[in-house]
């Protein structure tokens, strides 16, 4: 099993480009999530799903979109990117029906410079 | 508004010696919490965790410990080896049904083991 794997894992915009990152999945988990990174900020949530065809707005979701078209895949979009946006930018996944189990598990990485 | 804070960026300990990361949360709804490490150029990797209908769990050299009264909680790590220095994140969660599992995390602790 690949677990969760990001493409691309490094990528330079310049302002106003856009990009789509792409995050599988190969354990069956029905709730995925985007983070990004940033120094002293720790992971905050821009969006996550609950299911294929379900998205919805994390903490910081303004600037990006997301779709599930495919329960094991998840795209972060960025219609225009803004230097703010420079982040590494982290999917995770678990299952849905665990009892008690809140395990995300995590991807690499895709770390995003826009200049 | 942190809904979990960890206080101290950085750690330094000598081999062999206890580490011992600590964490506050805020947010009375979080029952459920979490410790990740995590590597240069890596995802976060799932540590540890504890319910708050306990409060301690010990899995090998880690514990982690929950006071829910101070809304408190810490890892310890014993002995402490060269290889555990990482990115430590503590996160939390809420079992209820519209939480779908979303992690709030902390800043993160750098935790340094030297020979």
């Amino acid at each position: 099993n690949a677990g969760v794997t990001q493409t691309p894992k490094f990528r330079v915009l310049k302002t106003g480009q856009s990009m789509t990152l792409l995050c599988a999945q190969d354990m069956n988990h029905e709730y995925m999530y985007w983070y990004r990174q940033d120094p002293g900020m720790g992971l905050r949530l821009i969006h996550y799903s609950v299911g294929e065809g379900t998205t919805a707005k994390g903490e910081v979701p303004d600037g990006y979109n997301v779709s599930r078209l495919k329960k094991q895949n998840f795209l972060l979009g960025l219609e225009s990117a803004a230097p703010s946006q420079t982040s590494v930018y982290f999917c995770a996944s678990r299952w849905r029906t665990r009892e008690a189990v809140y395990e995300q598990y995590f991807g690499p990485g895709t770390r995003l410079t826009v200049t | 508004d942190q809904q979990v804070k960890q206080n101290s960026p950085s750690l330094s300990v000598q081999e062999g010696r206890i580490s011992i990361l600590n964490c506050d949360y805020t947010n009375s709804m979080f029952d459920y919490f979490l410790w990740y490490k995590k590597y240069p150029a890596e995802g976060p990797t799932f540590l540890i965790s504890i319910s708050s209908i306990k409060d301690k769990n010990e899995d090998g050299r880690f514990t982690v410990f929950l006071n829910k009264s101070a809304k408190h909680l810490s890892l310890h790590i014993v002995p402490s080896q060269p290889g555990d220095s990482a990115v430590y994140f503590c996160a939390a969660t809420s079992s209820g049904g519209t939480s779908y599992g979303k992690l709030t995390f902390g800043q993160g602790t750098i935790l340094t083991v030297h020979p």
